[in-house]
């Protein structure tokens, strides 16, 4: 088993629907949760870092932690064109080493 | 800050020979990470450093794969002797302790033919 599942798409979502990208993990001890974007050709971005269960919000997007089912997500809002990218769930556990899912890629339709 | 440096961009390099890449964390920073990403595999992680210490090196391919951290302002990854198989980007990270997320380089993107 993976540590990090991501489902690897492509999604595809119309321009000012909601994409919503789903990601498990294996180990119960992670603590820390991240969403990266990652444009084709270019390096990992940080878009989104939740630690706690429930909702976090920050602008259009929302990141939401279930750690009893060992879940994240990330939804966004009102998707964009610009939004079009491979979005990368990754998971901290005690040190300091993050691992990251497969990634999840989406496309935006105008 | 001008985030995390990489070198080179990219990198050709016949079978055989040997490759040296060269990164540079963002000041203040005291973990360091090195990842290798193809399409077939992800994101993985090689080798990281805590204060210039190797902490976790378990991705690390095989033998032909070096890393060091001499200062807190530079480290190397190479591959000796480099392999078709290792065709892929490179990126190396870099975060705070206790801070929690990481910089990336813009990655290195090797083809060894």
């Amino acid at each position: 088993q993976k540590e990090v599942e991501q489902n690897s798409g492509p999604l595809s979502v119309p321009e000012g629907a909601i994409a919503s990208l789903n990601c498990t993990y294996s180990d119960r001890v992670s603590q820390s949760f991240f969403w990266y974007r990652q444009y084709s050709g270019k390096s990992p971005e940080l878009i989104m870092s939740i630690y706690s269960n429930g909702d976090k919000e920050d602008g259009r997007f929302t990141a939401q932690l279930n750690k009893a089912s060992q879940y994240v997500s990330l939804l966004i809002r009102d998707s964009q064109p610009s939004d079009s990218a491979t979005y990368l769930c990754a998971v901290i556990k005690g040190n300091n080493d993050m691992r990251f899912g497969a990634g999840t890629r989406l496309t935006v339709k105008p | 800050d001008a985030g995390v440096i990489q070198s080179p961009r990219h990198e050709v390099t016949e079978m055989g020979q040997e490759v040296t890449l060269r990164c540079k964390p963002i000041s203040g920073h005291n973990s360091l990470f090195w990842y290798r990403q193809t399409m077939m595999r992800g994101l993985e992680l090689l080798i990281y450093f805590n204060n210039n210490v190797p902490i976790d090196d378990s991705g690390m391919p095989e033998d032909r794969f070096s890393a060091k951290m001499p200062n807190a302002s530079f480290s190397t990854l190479k591959i000796q002797p480099s392999e078709p198989r290792d065709s892929a980007v490179y990126f190396c990270a870099s975060t705070q302790q206790g801070y929690y997320g990481y910089t990336f380089g813009s990655g290195t993107r090797l083809t060894v033919v």
